[in-house]
């Protein structure tokens, strides 16, 4: 079945710098790439999200990049805030389904 | 668009007693909806997928008579938990995608369940 890794697994940045986190799979077939904020207790929400036909997605300040060949998306998020601060999932579709298989994620502290 | 509402938010239950969820979409018809299981700083463990009108599909290790999920609508999902015991206390979030190659899910806010 696919496999997601997620990196790093904590990270902490000052307000104002940008942040990456990275996730890698290993289904070729896989074609959908979501990312999802989580804050305590709650529940994920859908940040952004790329398709395999496309290489990079912006929206204002976090965008998505997607390498296919080497099977591995990157989060980017730039002049962070502290409400950014969050627990960060990637996921990615297995196979051609529908379903999803999440990253263990990344809790991203911004420190103000 | 794309709101999922899940109740209860809470639910503290004896152990040996079953609970249910129910997960609808509010403002669109979600063919398809997932259940996952997420424990204390863990990520989310997918449990089924559940089309309307059909048999729910269990991942590897899920106990179809222990959780039993009936999509019975378009915009109505249930999962139960049969015969609860205190390992069963975990976070449940449903999600839904609208189908029709929308890959999108949208999740619920959540049940945390507590057996005691």
């Amino acid at each position: 079945g696919e496999n997601v890794e997620q990196h790093p697994s904590t990270l902490s940045v000052q307000e104002g710098d940008s942040a990456v986190i990275k996730c890698t799979y290993s289904d070729s077939a896989s074609n959908y790439f979501p990312w999802y904020k989580q804050e305590l207790g709650k529940r994920p929400q859908l940040i952004i999200d790329i398709r395999s036909n496309v290489g990079e997605k912006k929206d204002q300040r976090i965008a998505v990049t997607l390498n296919k060949t080497a099977k591995h998306f990157s989060l980017h998020i730039t002049e962070t805030q502290p409400e950014d601060s969050a627990v960060y999932f990637c996921a990615v579709s297995q196979g051609g389904s529908e379903k999803l298989v999440f990253g263990k994620g990344t809790k991203l502290t911004v420190n103000p | 668009g794309a709101v999922v509402s899940q109740h209860p938010s809470r639910v503290i239950c004896k152990s040996g007693t079953s609970v249910k969820i129910e997960c609808r979409s509010l403002d669109f018809q979600a063919t398809t909806m997932f259940w996952y299981r997420q424990f204390p700083k863990q990520s989310l463990m997918l449990m089924a997928t559940s089309n309307e009108g059909s048999k729910a599909t269990y991942e590897q290790g899920v106990e179809k008579d222990k959780f039993l999920i009936n999509h019975a609508s378009l915009t109505l999902s249930t999962l139960t938990v049969t015969s609860a015991h205190p390992e069963d206390s975990s976070f449940y979030i449903c999600s839904a995608s609208g189908g029709a190659g929308g890959l999108e899910q949208y999740f619920g806010p959540g049940t945390r369940l507590t057996v005691t």
